[in-house]
């Protein structure tokens, strides 16, 4: 089964606004990483944080990390009609293996 | 630089067909790894590689086959398509496995029918 669960499935909100999507994952793990999807292409590596890392930030983008809680969340500031995409998190599976979840799937109305 | 290319981008099959998908990467990335997209599914693993002639299973390896004869090359084969094979398919490379950002090719829509 899928490594990482992502919530909430979709999430509508107004430009400008914040942006907060969740993944929770199922065993322990090295790192953790969120990627971004346009419509019909490949993904796109946003930020990677480690087990031993809490909060990291680039850009508009902040990540946290609970490795108690098994979980992470990715806020994005001042959204823009470009953020507009899926968001995936992806986690390492004995460090080999790059298991994603099911994403969460964003849009940012004008 | 070109980054993951796959081949080809789109395909048509007909129930019982074989094809190949190839994946190439130009970055001397040792990690190669095959997903499929199934819409509402996410992304779930194929098979992977760790190193040039070396393959794994992933989580959903059924019907498929892989091999990595060139270190840039990663290439997934379905020998009897079937309509439950109809997906969009992912290549991506990495460094270093999971410790490291993963590039992904632009994919493959795949119709079996």
């Amino acid at each position: 089964s899928q490594q990482g669960e992502e919530d909430p499935q979709a999430l509508s909100i107004q430009e400008g606004e914040n942006a907060t999507m969740n993944c929770s994952y199922k065993t322990s793990i090295n790192n953790l990483q969120w990627y971004r999807q346009n419509s019909g292409r490949g993904l796109v590596h946003l930020i990677l944080i480690r087990s031993n890392e809490r909060e990291k930030h680039s850009g508009r983008l902040r990540v946290t990390l609970d490795t108690s809680k098994k979980s992470s969340s990715l806020l994005i500031t001042a959204s823009r009609a470009a953020d507009t995409a899926s968001y995936f998190c992806a986690t390492d599976q004995g460090a080999q293996k790059l298991v994603f979840g099911q994403g969460t799937r964003l849009t940012i109305n004008p | 630089n070109a980054g993951v290319t796959q081949t080809p981008k789109f395909r048509v099959l007909k129930t019982g067909q074989s094809m190949t998908l190839l994946c190439a990467q130009d970055m001397n990335h040792e990690y190669m790894y095959w997903y499929r997209q199934d819409p509402g599914m996410g992304l779930r693993l194929i098979h992977y590689s760790v190193g040039e002639g070396t393959t794994a299973k992933g989580e959903v390896p059924d019907g498929y086959n892989v091999s990595r004869l060139k270190k840039q090359n990663f290439l997934l084969g379905l020998e009897s398509a079937a309509p439950s094979q109809t997906s969009v398919y992912f290549c991506a490379s990495s460094s270093f496995g999971g410790y490291t950002e993963a590039f992904f090719g632009q994919g493959t829509r795949l119709t079996v029918v």
